[in-house]
C-alpha cells in the first residue's frame, strides 16, 4: 500500500513570493492534516480535513495561508506572501475512520530567504 | 505550560541496553497515545499506540500508559545503533479533539 505523497520535497523562495505544497493521503483514509514542524520542535497542527470539509482550521494563518482539499482526496496548502518564518517543514498526515492513526507523508522544506 | 513533556536529551545507551523513554501531558481526558520515530532530515513514523492503562509490546518496544499519572512511556529493548533517532511523543483527544498534542522529541543515541 502506497503511503503519503507530497510534493515538492524542497523549496526554496524569495519572501514576498507565493508557494504550494501538494499532498495525496493514503488510499481510502477520509481524515487529512496539514502540519507544521520546526527544528528541534513537535509537529503544529495547520488544519484538518474530513473529506472535503476543513473542520479544525484555528491555527492556520488565514491572512496569508489557504488550503483546499477538492474531491475530498488530494489537498493543496498555499502561502501567499511567504516571509522569513515561514521556514519549516510542512508535513501532510491522514488517518482512516477506523484507526485514528496519522501515518504521515515525507514533508516539504521550505527555505524562505 | 506545554501540554506534552518531554526531555530532550540527548539519551545515550550502549548497544544492546534498554532504552527508557518517558513523555508526560497536562490534559487529564486525552485518550490516545502514540510515539514516532523520527531519523535526521526524514519524517516522523509511528511506531506505537496505546489506548489503556499498562504495557503494550510489539517485537522490541514497549509502550506504557498510566492515565493516573499522565504519564506515558517508551521501552526499547536490546537497543540497536539503528534506533538512533527523535522519540515524539504524541496524544490526542480531550480538549485537543482529533489534533495530535506532539512533545518536542527525546534524542537517543545507541553507541555501539
Amino acid at each position: 500500500e502506497a503511503g503519503v505523497v507530497q510534493s515538492p520535497r524542497y523549496k526554496i523562495i524569495e519572501k514576498k513570493q507565493p508557494v504550494a505544497f501538494w499532498c495525496n493521503p493514503i488510499s481510502g483514509h477520509n481524515t487529512l492534516y496539514w502540519y507544521l514542524q520546526n527544528l528541534g520542535q513537535g509537529p503544529e497542527l495547520l488544519i484538518r480535513y474530513e473529506n472535503e470539509e476543513a473542520v479544525d482550521d484555528s491555527q492556520l494563518p488565514k491572512d496569508r495561508f489557504s488550503a483546499e482539499r477538492l474531491k475530498g482526496v488530494d489537498s493543496t496548502l498555499k502561502i501567499q506572501p511567504a516571509e522569513l518564518g515561514d521556514s519549516a517543514v510542512y508535513l501532510c498526515a491522514s488517518s482512516s475512520a477506523v484507526s485514528h492513526e496519522q501515518y504521515f507523508g515525507p514533508g516539504t522544506r521550505l527555505t524562505v530567504t | 505550560q506545554k501540554e506534552v513533556e518531554q526531555n530532550s536529551g540527548p539519551l545515550s545507551v550502549p548497544e544492546g541496553a534498554i532504552a527508557s523513554l518517558n513523555c508526560t501531558y497536562s490534559d487529564r481526558v486525552s485518550q490516545s497515545f502514540f510515539w514516532y520515530r523520527q531519523y535526521s532530515g526524514k519524517s516522523p513514523e509511528l511506531i506505537m499506540s496505546i489506548y489503556s492503562n499498562g504495557d503494550k509490546e510489539d517485537g522490541r518496544f514497549t509502550a506504557q500508559l498510566n492515565k493516573a499519572s499522565q504519564y506515558v512511556s517508551l521501552l526499547i529493548r536490546d537497543s540497536q545503533p539503528s534506533d538512533s533517532a527523535t522519540y515524539l511523543c504524541a496524544v490526542k483527544g480531550g480538549n485537543s479533539g482529533y489534533a495530535l498534542n506532539f512533545g518536542k522529541g527525546t534524542s537517543l543515541l545507541v553507541t555501539p
